[in-house]
Order: C-alpha cells, then sequence, then structure tokens
C-alpha cells in the first residue's frame, strides 16, 4: 500500500519548460517531506525538503509547493536543462525512522 | 569528505544463496538505513540502525537481517535468496536531522 501517490510517471518538456510533478499523502502524521533525485545506475540525492509549516521553498532552480489542507505537494524545476532529465522521488516521513517514497517520475528534457 | 559508500557495486547469486552487502556512512553520522529499490519504483524501507541499535524494520521477511558495528559501518544480510530479492540495494546514512543521504546502492541479481 503506497503512502504517497506520485504522478505523472513520466514527461517530457523542451529545454526552458516547466516540468511539474505531483504528490498526494494520507498520512496527517507525516511533517517532512523530501524530494530526490536519481540518475541510471546512482543512488537517490536529496534535492529539496520541506515542512508542512511552510506553503513554498526554493532551492535554485527547485520550488516545492506544499499544499497543507489538500494534503499535496509538487516540485517545479524552472528554466529546466537537459542535464535534468533523471527520475524524481517525493517521500514522506513522520518523525520515524523511515522513509515512504513515491513511485517516481522519469522526467525528459529536450534540447 | 566522502559520501555514503557500499560493497560490492554488483553481484550475481544463485537462488538459495546467501549475500552480504557492506556500507559505510558519511563521517560523523550514526545512523544508517536500508531500502530496497526494485526497477521502476520507488525505494522500500528495510532496517534502521542507531548507534548499533535496530530502530526500525519495514515490512520484509526474516530473510532479512542487518547489523551495525562500533563504527557505525553496517551490512545487510539476506539468507536464501529468491528471483524476487533481485533489486538495487540502498544505504543512507543520517545524523541527527530527518535529511537522509543515499550512497550509490548494489545491485543484486539472483538467477
Amino acid at each position: 500500500q503506497q503512502q504517497v501517490k506520485q504522478s505523472p510517471q513520466s514527461l517530457i518538456v523542451q529545454k526552458g519548460g516547466i516540468p511539474i510533478i505531483n504528490c498526494a499523502y494520507e498520512n496527517t502524521a507525516f511533517d517532512y517531506f523530501p524530494w530526490y533525485q536519481q540518475f541510471p545506475g546512482k543512488g537517490p540525492a536529496l534535492l529539496i525538503a520541506i515542512r508542512p509549516d511552510v506553503s513554498e521553498k526554493k532551492e535554485g532552480r527547485f520550488t516545492i509547493s506544499f499544499n497543507k489542507s489538500a494534503k499535496q505537494f509538487s516540485l517545479h524545476i524552472m528554466d529546466s536543462q537537459p542535464g535534468d532529465s533523471a527520475t524524481y522521488f517525493c517521500a514522506a516521513n513522520s518523525n520515524d525512522y523511515k522513509l515512504s517514497f513515491g513511485a517516481g517520475t522519469t522526467v525528459t528534457v529536450r534540447a | 569528505d566522502a559520501g555514503v559508500t557500499q560493497s560490492p557495486t554488483h553481484l550475481i547469486k544463485t537462488r538459495g544463496q546467501h549475500v552480504t552487502l557492506r556500507c559505510s556512512p558519511i563521517s560523523g553520522h550514526k545512523s544508517v538505513s536500508w531500502y530496497q529499490q526494485v526497477l521502476g519504483q520507488g525505494p522500500q524501507f528495510i532496517f534502521q540502525y542507531y548507534e548499533k541499535e535496530e530502530r526500525g524494520r519495514g515490512n520484509f521477511p526474516d530473510r532479512f537481517s542487518a547489523r551495525q558495528f562500533p563504527n557505525y559501518s553496517s551490512e545487510l544480510n539476506v539468507n536464501a535468496l529468491l528471483l524476487g530479492d533481485s533489486a538495487l540495494y540502498l544505504c543512507a546514512s543520517s545524523a541527527f536531522s530527518r535529511e537522509q543521504y543515499f550512497g550509490p546502492g548494489t545491485r543484486l541479481t539472483v538467477t
């Protein structure tokens, strides 16, 4: 049973476009929401994380939007570049020992 | 500073065999978590250890076991391997915060 639902499964954008990845959760005990980027053959790399007392957080070209009442959060990649082509995972944690991951979104940025 | 290291990078085992995977956390990190990532899916939590004690265990059979050593490195052991155990096994380390940093993984193929 997936505790974090992620969509879409894949998306393709042109260079400079803004891919948007959405995640939803049900467990209201979740209070930490990180995003990871994974390239083929590599481990996931922590990109950016948010807590539910903040509605938006930016780090470089990556922005997380958080809607606590809807129990949804999303990742926007501004001015996307071909080097951003990777699989992105949202995750959630409730101050315990484990991260619950979404199924992943494969992003392709075409030059 | 070196990141999380894992060994071996790849290995191939036969059904019924046993395997040991190793992980060294980032210097100063006392917590190590293990995740299984099946191709095309998000990582699934297996174990977390903190200060050599097991803090949590995911929904995996007793064939999976782990331990943490005084230097905070860790081993994941899997007995009686099944074809379905073929996956990328990821180790993540963390300090006092929620942030978990992943290693490159060990690709296990069971034939």
